[in-house]
């Protein structure tokens, strides 16, 4: 059965960190390129960063360049996002997903709440 | 970034109805193009990817086409669980972009 679950979220005040981790199974988790997405009601689905099978590449969305790090842990088969320097903007509901020309596979999400 | 729209943002029909969403890229995405189903309080569910092909244990009900920057998701007959919402997805350009979604209710 595969699983993919979010954890770390909670309320952080603007300015902190966070960070974000995601434990999979069921899956060759080495084998699969990784991303975040995170949804709110008013902008709906944002794809938030990508991070390859090998580890070699990631990629971010702008606005969160040079603030949060995808990273990977394949002894452990857990993906991780850290949240520097936090916004307002920030908040939202934060899934984790596997596959490469498609998610084929999501978490259940884990929400970020960032409120002064 | 490509931007993607989708139409219709809200869409009525009935059981057994033949529906059609169309999502409209604002530039070409090749055939790296997915289509995702998601109900309230759940994540996304992948139905289509690479435009046309149908994710595994998917009901051929659902049906994805196009080409360049226009993208169709079909549902031949509406079944009750299909009443969900609806988003598109480009995998062709970083950053990866999602369509603002297509709420499908109950007619």
């Amino acid at each position: 059965q595969v699983q993919l679950v979010e954890s770390g979220g909670g309320v952080v005040q603007p300015g902190k960190s966070l960070r974000l981790s995601c434990a999979v199974s069921g899956i060759t988790f080495r084998t699969y390129h990784m991303h975040w997405v995170r949804q709110t009601p008013a902008k709906g689905l944002e794809w938030v960063a990508v991070i390859w099978s090998d580890g070699s590449k990631k990629f971010y969305v702008d606005s969160v360049k040079g603030r949060f790090t995808i990273s990977r842990d394949d002894s452990k088969n857990t993906l991780y996002l850290q949240m520097n320097s936090l916004r307002d903007e920030d908040t939202a509901v934060y899934f984790c997903a596997g596959g490469s020309y498609f998610l084929g596979r999501w978490g259940r999400g884990t929400q970020v709440t960032v409120s002064s | 970034d490509i931007q993607l729209t989708q139409s219709p943002s809200f869409l009525s029909a009935s059981v057994g109805d033949r529906v059609a969403i169309t999502c409209r890229a604002s530039q070409a995405t090749g055939t790296f193009f997915a289509w995702y189903q998601q109900k309230p309080g759940k994540a996304p569910k992948l139905l289509i990817y690479g435009t046309s092909t149908l994710q595994s244990g998917v009901p051929s009900r659902f049906s994805g086409s196009g080409s360049g920057t226009e993208f169709t998701l079909t549902i031949s007959s509406l079944q009750p669980e299909d009443f969900a919402t609806y988003f598109c997805q480009q995998l062709h350009t970083f950053p990866y972009t999602f369509g603002p979604g297509t709420s499908l209710e109950i007619k």
